[in-house]
């Protein structure tokens, strides 16, 4: 399969723990996205890389977020002390040109 | 107002029935339009890509963008079962895309 990967597929936390997830995208696509998905809403953007450079961070990612390429390759979002309003779907996509394709996403649930 | 609005549903049809979905948006900077189709529990998967107005075709599915109007529509012909799912309209904002909420389709067998 030469999709799009995330792992894990489904995490659960408690309150106040810290969790990364790992998307790899298409082999040579050179931008890498993460977006939040709750339930009845579209994806939202958090963040961005072109190669490993981080080019565009969205207001939505606190800076209990952080997300690194580190060699162009895959990617990794840590998010620290996790809150309940954190428990969503976390989707990566990537792209060589303006179409993005999607993982299957990582559904967090923070207890 | 949100850059894209899009009608959340839920919509349900007949199988066999024509399927209309449709968004508009407010930012006439968007170039391109996209058409993605979410199953439950899965990530979004790219159906349709359109750039100019007008009509683009892929079996039974045709999109539709008028620019003027800042409205795009999204045909499903002979809609089936396996249709069922959450229809999300997508405009590349800078680079990351602005998703509407997305309109969740039911086709009854």
């Amino acid at each position: 399969d030469t999709g799009v990967s995330q792992n894990p597929r489904h995490k659960i936390t408690k309150r106040g723990q810290n969790v990364t997830f790992r998307c790899d995208p298409i082999s040579e696509h050179n931008r890498l996205y993460w977006y939040r998905q709750t339930l009845g809403q579209g994806p939202e953007f958090l963040t961005y890389f072109q190669n490993e450079a981080q080019l565009e961070k969205s207001r939505l990612l606190s800076d209990r977020f952080s997300a690194e390429r580190p060699k162009g390759s895959f990617s990794t979002l840590e998010i620290q002390r996790t809150e309940q309003g954190d428990s969503a779907m976390y989707l990566c996509a990537s792209s060589f040109n303006n179409e993005q394709f999607f993982g299957p996403g990582t559904r967090l649930t923070v207890l | 107002q949100k850059e894209v609005e899009q009608d959340p549903g839920p919509l349900s049809v007949p199988e066999g029935a024509i399927v209309s979905l449709n968004c508009t948006y407010s930012n006439s900077a968007f170039q391109y339009f996209m058409w993605y189709r979410q199953y439950s529990r899965k990530g979004p998967e790219l159906l349709m890509y359109t750039y100019s107005s007008g009509n683009k075709e892929d079996g039974r599915f045709t999109a539709q963008v008028d620019k003027s109007s800042k409205y795009i529509s999204l045909f499903i012909r002979d809609s089936q079962p396996s249709d069922s799912a959450t229809y999300l309209c997508a405009m590349p904002g800078n680079t990351p895309l602005v998703f509407g909420k997305g309109t969740r389709l039911s086709v009854i067998a």
